[in-house]
């Protein structure tokens, strides 16, 4: 059973782009939810969907974003990339709406200069 | 606000002996508690979760102990092997009251070092 899979692993962007992360939940998960993880703040929930759905927002600026689709694929978005988004972003699925078994991916490594 | 703190950042153990990972935390409101291994510049991989209504919870060398009373928990890995060595996050789920939103607090993490 393949685990929760995130694309691209690395990239660069610079200062004032934007960029689009992609995650794929175990199959069967019907909820997925993203997380920052730096140096200085240290793993922080981002946002959580469910059929679609976003129930749950961390307290990250407008210029985060993200979107479910129909078969629990999610995407995030950043815009206007700042240098303090470089961070590795983690993508998590659970079997329930409310599962205690939260399993993550590898993580998109994002770079931002 | 740091609702869940690891206060002890490393941590160095002998193989073949027990390691004893701690986490406190303040929201009397979490619903479970989980422990995560991870690797620099990878996922945090799932090791085991606790209820907040249960105080030990134990699958193959490790055990999970919850005082809601004190709240506090701690992970125990019995025995230690050098392949443990890793960074060791603590993570409180809340649920909300209607059931359909979940989110993990983190802790700031423990590096456990098991030595030969």
């Amino acid at each position: 059973k393949a685990g929760v899979t995130q694309t691209p692993r690395y990239l660069i962007k610079t200062r004032g782009q934007q960029v689009t992360l992609s995650c794929s939940p175990i199959s069967g998960h019907r909820s997925v939810s993203w997380y920052q993880q730096t140096p200085g703040q240290g793993l922080q929930f981002l946002f959580e969907y469910f059929s679609e759905t976003q129930r749950n927002k961390g307290n990250f600026p407008g210029r985060f974003s993200g979107r479910q689709f129909s078969n629990s694929r999610s995407e995030m978005n950043v815009s206007t990339l700042e240098l303090g988004d470089s961070a590795l972003y983690l993508c998590a699925s659970s079997p329930q709406s409310s599962g205690n078994t939260i399993y993550f991916g590898e993580g998109s490594w994002l770079t931002v200069v | 606000d740091q609702q869940v703190k690891q206060n002890s950042p490393s941590l160095s153990v002998q193989e073949g002996r027990i390691s004893i990972l701690n986490c406190d935390y303040t929201n009397s409101m979490f619903d479970y508690f989980l422990w995560y291994k991870k690797y620099p510049a990878e996922g945090p991989t799932f090791l085991i979760s606790i209820s907040s209504i249960k105080d030990k919870n134990e699958d193959g060398r490790f055990t999970v102990f919850l005082n809601k009373s004190a709240k506090h928990l701690s992970l125990h890995i019995v025995p230690s092997q050098p392949g443990d060595s890793a960074v060791y996050f603590c993570a409180a789920l809340g649920i909300s009251r209607t059931g359909t939103a979940s989110k993990l607090t983190f802790g700031t993490g423990t590096r456990l070092q098991v030595t030969l």
